[in-house]
């Protein structure tokens, strides 16, 4: 069954670097997200990507991030300059959104820790 | 999106059938009802879906009330793998008049499957 892919699975960085995490979602889905999860919080969306721009970003999908589509398969979210609050988990999800709606299903990989000291 | 309801915890005894409500009386008639499950800080994981009509796939049962205000999530015969947090969540997407396409996670139920 075809699913969405990860790497690497845990990150660390010192304070101030730039981190790319990567992503390479299902391959016939249009949309990619990425979300976060702090350790003990809700799941929050960060960023949906479709037609290789962004259609829509949350508060917290600032200057410092920015996702790009480099090639037919992989999907990336830059964190420029890192700071302590980015620890975090990051989901990235992909979906079809072409035919009937049951194609809109986000499904996600399982996900990259950051951490940020 | 509209808002959901669902209970902090529930405990399941391993081969009963585990029954997960969600309350969304402000849901609006567009809104689809998705479930997602996560296991301890993985990804989450699709479970099913609905409009109107009960669902049934693999994994679990969907029953929407009548007036779509409430849902229960049905996982037949829970296993100790079934314990996760289990989110439910309404949404319509862009694609369908929404203004959105993003999932709303809230807090989820914790269901702890008893050996």
């Amino acid at each position: 069954e075809p699913e969405v892919t990860q790497t690497p699975s845990h990150q660390v960085t010192q304070m101030g670097q730039e981190v790319i995490l990567r992503c390479v979602p299902i391959s016939n889905h249009l949309y990619f997200y990425w979300y976060r999860q702090i350790l003990g919080q809700k799941v929050e969306f960060l960023v949906s990507f479709y037609n290789n721009e962004i259609s829509e970003k949350s508060e917290i999908f600032d200057d410092q991030f920015s996702v790009e589509r480099p090639d037919g398969s992989n999907f990336t979210l830059k964190i420029r300059s890192t700071k302590l609050e980015d620890s975090a988990m990051y989901f990235c999800a992909s979906s079809d959104s072409r035919g009937h709606v049951s194609a809109d299903t986000q499904y996600f990989g399982p996900g990259t820790r950051l951490t940020v000291l | 999106d509209a808002k959901t309801t669902q209970p902090t915890s529930m405990d399941c005894a391993e081969g009963r059938a585990a029954n997960l409500p969600c309350n969304h009386s402000t849901i609006s008639g567009n809104e689809y009802v998705y479930w997602y499950r996560q296991i301890h800080s993985q990804g989450p994981q699709y479970i099913i879906h609905g409009l109107k009509n009960n669902e049934t796939n693999e994994m679990a049962s969907l029953i929407i009330t009548e007036d779509r205000k409430s849902s229960t999530l049905i996982l037949p015969h829970a296993t100790l793998r079934d314990t996760a947090v289990y989110y439910c969540i309404v949404r319509v997407s862009r694609r369908y008049g929404g203004a959105t396409n993003k999932l709303i996670f809230g807090t989820g139920t914790l269901l702890a499957v008893q050996p």
